[in-house]
């Protein structure tokens, strides 16, 4: 039973250029969860999705950031026009539908550390 | 939502037993406690979870006093690959709850 899969595992991308993260959730899983961290810090939580629909996007930076669950295939954390301050690691995580949603345990990937030149 | 506080380093020796609190006074009744794992380079790691007195598995064990403003992880005899960041959680409990992390507690396990 594959856990998250994130890729790619590192990007780098230039000033302006555009970058796209993949997640694909464990199987069964279907809340998508996307969070960054910066160097030496901790997570912090960006975007929470189910097939289809956000829930929540508060922690989403207004512009040039976006993110999608489409009905088939992975989640796609979307950064337009990136700027050096959006190096960091992105880290996805799933848990599986009928959890008791105050217990949230949630299983992540990998991360995607994306470094902007 | 729930703050908590926990050491920012803490050193220990293989073998030893490790115990990391945390302290969470403004705990709501429905929230849980949960601890995540982090080595470096990889996704946080779920580890243990609670809500009130001791839970136990086969990573950790887990207490929580019964005012439950606090919770102590517990690592027995701790080996160098339990070298990472620990993560102490509690949960909003109010529908869906997104993860909150803070800094946590780098564990440095020396030979």
């Amino acid at each position: 039973n594959a856990g998250v899969m994130q890729n790619p595992r590192h990007l780098v991308r230039r000033r302006g250029q555009e970058a796209r993260l993949r997640c694909s959730p464990m199987k069964g899983h279907s809340h998508v969860y996307w969070y960054r961290q910066l160097p030496e810090e901790g997570l912090k939580f960006m975007v929470y999705l189910q097939k289809e629909n956000i829930i929540d996007e508060s922690g989403m930076p207004k512009e040039r950031f976006s993110a999608e669950f489409p009905k088939e295939g992975p989640s796609i954390l979307r950064i337009q026009q990136v700027v050096r301050g959006d190096s960091a690691a992105y880290f996805c995580a799933s848990s599986p539908i009928g959890q008791d949603t105050a217990k949230n345990i949630q299983y992540f990937g990998a991360g995607t550390r994306l470094s902007v030149l | 939502l729930a703050k908590t506080t926990q050491p920012i380093s803490m050193d220990s020796y293989e073998g030893q037993e490790v115990n990391i609190t945390c302290s969470h006074n403004n705990i709501a009744t429905n929230d849980y406690i949960t601890w995540y794992q982090q080595f470096p380079s990889q996704g946080p790691r779920f580890i243990i979870q609670g809500y009130k007195t001791k839970v136990t598995n086969e990573v950790a064990s887990l207490f929580i006093p019964a005012d439950r403003k606090s919770s102590t992880l517990s690592l027995p005899r701790v080996s160098l690959s339990d070298t990472a960041v620990y993560y102490c959680l509690v949960g909003d409990g109010v529908g869906y709850s997104t993860l909150t992390f803070g800094k946590g507690t780098m564990l440095l396990v020396s030979p």
